[in-house]
C-alpha cells in the first residue's frame, strides 16, 4: 500500500489531453515539494517535474506539474505513442521519501 | 554528463547479504548532493531505501533501517549498499540515484536485477 494514491491506469488517443492525479496528506505533499517520474518500459525512471511545476532541461513542455494542498497533477498534452509509460509521484514524509503506486499510460 | 552505474551480483541466498556498489562518472561526490537507492520488485513500483549525504551520516527507510548500511568512498568515487538477512521479498531490480533532496532525484543508474533464491 503505497502512501500517495495514484489510479493505476489512465488512457487517451494520440494528440489528447491526460491528467495523472497523486494524492496524499499534510504529513507529506501539503508540506513537501512533489516531483514526477517517467519509467518507459524495461528502463529506469527519469524525472519529468520537480519542485511541484519545474520541468528539467530536455522535458518538453508538454508536460506539466501542479500542486494544491494535499494533491498534485501530472499534465501531459498532445499524447505520443512514446508517452507509453509507468509515472510516479513522489515526495517526502519527515525524513522518509514516498512514492504513488505508479500510474500506466496507455496511449489507444 | 553524470551517469551511475550498479555493479554487484545478481543472486543472492536467503538469510545472506545483498551488496552493490554505484559507481559514479562525470561528476564528484564529494562536490555534493545526496547519494542513494531505489528498489522495485518485478512489476510493482518504486521504493525508498535510504540515502547519504557526501558529507552526512545516512537515512534509512524505517521498513529497512535494521538490515540497510549506505556507504560512501570518495576515492574510489562510489557508494555501496549492504542489506543484511535477505528474503524472496528483497527480490528486485536496485536503482542506484543521484538525489537532490527536496527537489527530486535527478539522475538514476539503469538498475540491477538481483534475485534471491536458494
Amino acid at each position: 500500500q503505497s502512501v500517495l494514491t495514484q489510479p493505476p491506469s489512465v488512457s487517451a488517443a494520440p494528440g489528447q489531453k491526460v491528467t495523472i492525479s497523486c494524492s496524499g496528506s499534510s504529513s507529506n505533499i501539503g508540506n513537501n515539494y512533489v516531483s514526477w517520474y517517467q519509467q518507459l518500459p524495461g528502463t529506469a525512471p527519469k524525472l519529468l517535474i520537480y519542485e511541484n511545476n519545474k520541468r528539467p532541461s530536455g522535458i518538453p513542455d508538454r508536460f506539466s506539474g501542479s500542486k494544491s494542498g494535499t494533491s498534485a497533477t501530472l499534465g501531459i498534452t498532445g499524447l505520443q505513442t512514446g508517452d507509453e509509460a509507468d509515472y510516479y509521484c513522489g515526495t517526502w514524509e519527515g525524513s522518509l521519501r514516498v512514492f504513488g503506486g505508479g500510474t500506466k499510460l496507455t496511449v489507444l | 554528463q553524470v551517469q551511475l552505474q550498479e555493479s554487484g551480483p545478481g543472486l543472492v541466498k536467503p538469510s545472506e547479504t545483498l551488496s552493490l556498489t554505484c559507481t559514479v562518472s562525470g561528476y564528484s561526490i564529494s562536490s555534493g548532493y545526496y547519494w542513494g537507492w531505489i528498489r522495485q520488485p518485478p512489476g510493482k513500483g518504486l521504493e525508498w531505501i535510504g540515502s547519504i549525504y557526501q558529507s552526512g551520516s545516512p537515512h534509512y527507510n524505517p521498513s529497512l533501517k535494521s538490515r540497510v548500511t549506505i556507504s560512501i568512498d570518495r576515492s574510489k568515487n562510489h557508494f555501496s549498499l549492504k542489506l543484511s538477512s535477505v528474503t524472496a521479498a528483497d527480490t528486485a531490480v536496485y536503482y542506484c540515484v543521484r538525489d537532490w533532496g527536496a527537489t527530486g532525484i535527478d539522475c538514476w543508474g539503469q538498475g540491477t536485477l538481483v534475485t534471491v533464491s536458494s
